[in-house]
């Protein structure tokens, strides 16, 4: 199972919006809405952000938006703050193997 | 409220196994499926298998089947992932962490607990 494809790294000013990108296959994104993203910062465990593709947990600023078309989900951070600039990672059931889940190779978002 | 507290810090030979634990509190432990996943020094996270409380029974991942046993004890709400023939490549932070019956979603996570594998 390959993991999903995410890009490296993403910056953005604070106010600003940025969009993460989270690409797999109609095995995983493309065939279930169950596409979640994680925030980690450094030497922390991950946090949960969004599940289920859009839903945010309670809890978890509505700055932090999800979507899905085809293959590809996507994480928007809008209005960044400083305290965004943070690793995130997406996940998604897959069908590759049974009960299976695959991550994303992570993004780290920069707050210029 | 829901907690998942790990084993502390292991350091292992190669070729040696290593058990990490994890101990769950604030829900009813067999209501809830529980991953493990770990990450590598300055990489990403890696899906290394599933079970379930409630029967024990797991699945893993293609790259570590054989090689994992992931294992429960009700009595003490306590999951166990336990690694063997260990290499270098195995150095990580292993993490447990929770999903709902017909949820797909981690949460919470323990807290990680750090294997490192060194001759």
């Amino acid at each position: 199972q390959s993991a999903l494809t995410q890009p490296a790294s993403v910056s953005g000013s604070p106010g600003q919006s940025i969009t993460i990108s989270c690409t797999g296959t109609s095995s995983d994104v493309g065939g279930y809405k169950y596409v979640s993203w994680y925030q980690q910062h450094p030497g922390k465990a991950p946090k949960l952000m969004i599940y289920d593709v859009n839903n945010r947990p309670s809890g978890v600023s509505n700055r932090f938006s999800g979507s899905k078309s085809g293959n590809t989900a996507s994480l928007t951070i809008s209005g960044l703050q400083a305290e965004d600039e943070a690793d995130y990672y997406c996940s998604s059931y897959t069908s590759s193997s049974t009960l299976g889940r695959v991550f994303g190779t992570g993004t780290k978002v920069t707050v210029l | 409220q829901v907690q998942l507290v790990q084993s502390g810090a292991e350091v292992k030979k190669p070729g040696a196994s290593v058990k990490v634990s994890c101990k769950a509190s604030g829900y009813t432990f067999t209501s809830y499926y529980m991953h493990w996943v770990r990450q590598a020094p300055g990489q990403g996270l890696e899906w290394m298998g599933i079970i379930n409380p409630s029967g024990d029974s797991a699945s893993y991942a293609q790259k570590f089947q054989g090689r994992v046993t992931m294992t429960r004890d009700t009595s003490t709400s306590t999951v166990y992932m336990e690694l063997s023939s260990l290499r270098s490549e195995d150095t990580a932070v292993y993490y447990c962490a929770t999903e709902g019956v017909a949820e797909y979603w981690f949460d919470p996570w323990g807290q990680g607990t750090l294997v490192t594998v060194s001759s």
